[in-house]
């Protein structure tokens, strides 16, 4: 069973450009969740999604959003990057998104802002 | 923000058998332990997760102390491949909108396996 697939894995943009970030969960899971992954910070939420509906946001501004497909798969949008957005991208998916079912993470997509 | 406490570092020789605790004195009666390792550059891996019970896979061995307020996961025999950074997390598994999908990461436990 192929697991969750990031793409791409890296990336390089500059200040003030947009980003779209893109992720396929597990076959048959319906919620996909994002994190940021930086040294400073550590890993942090920012939203989940589950029938294509958002369900949960984290402290994130409003640059950063995302939207999900019928078929599960989803995508997040980085809007007007600054340096600080530079990071690894974490998707996650499980079966549901209840508190009881193991999220299963893609290796996620490094992106660098210049 | 995360409810657990784990020690920083923790080295274990090559072969031998990996314990690693995480404190969690204040979880409530139907919150989830779990268990992740995240390897450099690498997505964080699912290991286990459990309520009350002790809990095994093939990858690990998951001691939930009788008053819940600690654990400890096992790594039977441990190796190079299994140097890590360790996180344990502590889930509601009430179906609350305010924390579906989210999962709390502290700073984990850096295990480091040597020869």
């Amino acid at each position: 069973k192929a697991g969750v697939t990031q793409t791409p894995r890296y990336l390089i943009k500059t200040r003030g450009q947009q980003v779209t970030l893109s992720c396929s969960p597990i076959s048959g899971h319906r919620s996909v969740s994002w994190y940021q992954q930086t040294p400073g910070q550590g890993l942090q939420f920012l939203f989940e999604y589950f029938s294509e509906t958002q369900r949960n946001k984290g402290n994130f501004p409003g640059r950063f959003s995302g939207r999900q497909f019928s078929n599960s798969r989803s995508e997040m949008n980085v809007s007007t990057l600054e340096l600080g957005d530079s990071a690894l991208y974490l998707c996650a998916s499980s079966l549901l998104g209840a508190n009881n079912q193991p999220q299963h993470f893609g290796d996620g997509t490094r992106l660098s802002i210049l | 923000d995360a409810k657990t406490t784990q020690p920083p570092s923790m080295d274990c020789a090559e072969g031998r058998a990996a314990n690693l605790p995480c404190n969690h004195s204040t979880i409530s009666g139907n919150e989830y332990v779990y268990w992740y390792r995240q390897i450099h550059s690498q997505g964080p891996q699912y290991i286990i997760h459990g309520l009350k019970n002790n809990e095994t896979n093939e990858m690990a061995s998951l001691i939930i102390t009788e008053d819940r307020k600690s654990s400890t996961l096992i790594l039977p025999h441990a190796t190079l491949r299994d140097t890590a950074v360790y996180y344990c997390i502590v889930r509601d598994p009430a179906d609350r909108g305010s924390t579906l999908g989210r999962l709390y990461f502290g700073r984990g436990t850096q295990l480091t396996v040597w020869p």
